[in-house]
């Protein structure tokens, strides 16, 4: 069983497109993530969300919106993608906002081209 | 804000010796300080944490030491197999919230 599942795990799409991945989380936490891991391979918060509401939300453009419909889901949507979104998004959740241990999906690698 | 720095980025040691990770932050009220090991291709997953009220924590062959004086904190690895290959993120906290991971440190353990 996939505790943090998020979809799709690859997605290659053209500058200009509008995608979306999604997670989901079966652990029963409170708190999910959304990080960014670039080509260097720097883990960036991007979003944080405790019982469906907005705790953190970094220095990120506004192109990317989350959503989060209930607490076992944190879907990312992102608007006019530039080749400089490139990078995995990992998904990720804790049982509280200070529940110590993240759990993280398996990302989702976003080429743009 | 917190700032996590780590080195080195890139660590090279032959199958068996030890491997030493260290870390620094810059907020002295973080108190929860944990290792996540990322293999290529994959999720990052924690293998070992210590709290500011700890010194050092063992498990098998990894362990950690914290000083919180000086602000840093290290993972060691003995007996470095090849399967222990992969990147190592340290990351600090304050009570579980906000965490900031370092820049990570890509091990290989040449056989």
């Amino acid at each position: 069983d996939t505790a943090v599942s998020q979809t799709p795990k690859y997605l290659v799409t053209q500058m200009g497109n509008d995608k979306s991945i999604k997670c989901e989380q079966n652990l029963g936490h409170d708190t999910m993530y959304w990080y960014k891991q670039d080509s260097k391979k720097f883990l960036k918060i991007m979003f944080s969300y405790n019982n469906k509401e907005l705790i953190i939300n970094e220095t990120v453009p506004n192109r990317f919106s989350p959503k989060s419909p209930d607490k076992a889901h944190l879907n990312l949507h992102i608007n006019s993608l530039e080749l400089g979104d490139s990078a995995v998004y990992f998904c990720a959740s804790s049982q509280s906002f200070s529940g110590n241990t993240i759990y993280f999906g398996e990302g989702s690698w976003l080429t743009v081209v | 804000g917190e700032n996590v720095e780590q080195h080195p980025s890139t660590l090279s040691v032959q199958e068996g010796d030890s491997a030493v990770i260290k870390c620094t932050y810059s907020d002295s009220a973080s108190n929860y300080f944990p290792w996540y090991k990322q293999e290529l291709g994959k999720r990052p997953q924690l293998i070992i944490d210590i709290r500011s009220n700890v010194g050092e924590k063992k498990d098998q062959r990894i362990a950690v030491t914290l000083n919180k004086t000086a602000k840093h904190f290290s993972l060691h690895i003995t007996e470095t197999q090849p399967e222990d290959s992969a990147v190592y993120f340290c990351a600090a906290s304050r009570n579980g919230q906000n965490f900031v991971f370092g820049p990570g440190t890509r091990l290989s353990v040449l056989p």
